[in-house]
């Protein structure tokens, strides 16, 4: 079964410093990946995802993350914060059929001004 | 404006009275599904449906019910609520039916509380 590891359930950095939220999968075959955001009282939405071809993934907001398949990793990370990146950050992983997400436990990353 | 809708969004109730949180979607969406988070645990699956139709349990269905009459419509229905099963439900869609590459939309949220 695959399962998702966010390390860190709660992360604080100071504004304009660099944002690292880590992810590991564990998967038996290639899946696919995605980082999404909840904002305080509002749905989730998809900040990126990796499906083929290139390992570095760029996405809305400033954010990227790298997928290291030799490493089962799929960290997000953005070189400055911002305040407005105050928010909750899921990974989820999904197979190759089946449209089925299994996301990580979340990690809330707190932005000090 | 494409987006996934959720009735109610907030919702006291008490243990073993029926409710039905509905959920709606304008994108002409094959796929939708029924998530609840709760602290430390994500977001779990509860249903889903790859079509009118057609639906299926995902990892927590136990408690809960679902319906797909019509396209847009995935209505998520508790016949007798517990305590347990108090938790933020989000409903999604996606445009495909069985490709895990598609983005899902999700709705805002349906906080219930059952006392």
């Amino acid at each position: 079964a695959q399962s998702v590891t966010q390390l860190g359930s709660h992360v604080s950095v100071s504004e304009g410093a660099l944002v690292l939220l880590r992810c590991n999968y564990s998967s038996s075959v290639p899946p696919y990946l995605f980082w999404y955001v909840q904002y305080p009282n509002q749905g989730l939405q998809l900040l990126l995802k990796y499906t083929t071809g290139a390992t570095l993934v760029k996405g809305i907001n400033g954010f990227e993350a790298e997928f290291k398949k030799s490493e089962t990793s799929f960290h997000l990370t953005k070189p400055s914060a911002h305040m407005s990146d105050a928010a909750e950050y899921f990974c989820a992983v999904a197979m190759e059929y089946g449209n089925k997400l299994v996301f990580g436990a979340g990690t809330i990353l707190r932005v000090k001004s | 404006e494409a987006q996934v809708t959720q009735n109610p969004r907030y919702l006291i109730t008490v243990t073993g009275k029926k409710l039905t949180v509905t959920c709606s979607q304008n994108m002409n969406h094959e796929y939708m599904s029924w998530y609840r988070q709760d602290p430390g645990l994500g977001l779990r699956q509860i249903y889903y449906s790859m079509n009118v139709e057609v639906t299926d349990k995902g990892d927590v269905p136990e408690g809960y019910k679902v319906s797909r009459k019509e396209k847009r419509n995935f209505p998520l229905i508790l016949e007798s609520p517990s305590p347990n099963q108090t938790s933020l439900y989000f409903c999604a869609s996606s445009k495909g039916t069985g490709t895990s590459t598609d983005t899902q939309y999700f709705g805002p949220g349906t906080r219930l509380t059952v006392l």
